[in-house]
């Protein structure tokens, strides 16, 4: 069946722009992740949902992060007044549920650049 | 909090080479562990994973066992090929019911025929 797919797979943008990442999850999980992929911080954990549902926000590096899950199926991550900082791979990820033996699947990646 | 330390790459070897990657873990409980892979251009796949102590995950040639006295889970393979050259992530997922993981920095394999 299909996997995670993600779109844009590359992301050029100037410093201060709002960009939009979208991940469509394998379908029938109802858990998603996004993770960040940089050369400084390694892969680091921004946000999960269950659902709909974003429980816990606190690994969005700023408040200029955010990120919605419609109909338990596509989510987007908003990302407002880029900066050159915010570069990174963006990975989305998604699982049957949240429990701690449940595999995750991953995207391939929206590559951002912040110029 | 919980953290994951595996061995600094990148590591070198010739094909038919025996393979360790050492990951060792800090975390409460009991965490599932995993090791995934990023083949060059490429997103990460799971490679193999183990939900409880002494559980050996295995696929592809790979094997890591789980081990809660020395809280380590270490990557091995007996023969290497050059197509294994892909960088390594350990990975754990803990008791929190997020399902949030915490991943490792990454380990380089480059495999020289």
């Amino acid at each position: 069946g299909a996997g995670v797919s993600q779109s844009p797979s590359n992301k050029v943008t100037e410093k201060g722009k709002d960009v939009e990442l979208r991940c469509d999850p394998i379908s029938g999980h109802t858990a998603l992740y996004w993770y960040r992929q940089s050369l400084g911080q390694g892969l680091e954990f921004l946000i999960y949902f269950q659902g709909n549902s974003a429980p816990d926000k606190s690994g969005l590096p700023s408040d200029r992060f955010s990120a919605e899950r419609t109909g338990g199926s596509v989510s987007t991550l908003t990302i407002q007044r880029t900066q050159q900082e915010d570069s990174a791979v963006y990975l989305c990820a998604s699982s049957l549920g949240l429990a701690r033996t449940d595999t995750q699947y991953f995207g391939p990646g929206t590559r951002l650049t912040v110029l | 909090g919980d953290s994951v330390t595996q061995m600094e790459g990148p590591v070198t070897l010739s094909e038919e080479a025996f393979l360790t990657i050492n990951c060792t873990y800090t975390a409460t409980g009991y965490p599932s562990l995993f090791w995934y892979v990023q083949y060059p251009g490429e997103g990460l796949q799971l490679l193999l994973k183990a939900t409880k102590a002494d559980d050996k995950g295995s696929n592809k040639g790979f094997e890591a066992t789980y081990r809660k006295e020395t809280t380590s889970f270490h990557l091995e393979k007996g023969s290497v090929q050059v197509s294994d050259s892909a960088v390594y992530f350990c990975a754990l997922s803990d008791q929190s019911n997020t399902g949030k993981l915490i991943f490792g920095q990454g380990t380089t394999l480059q495999v020289k025929p």
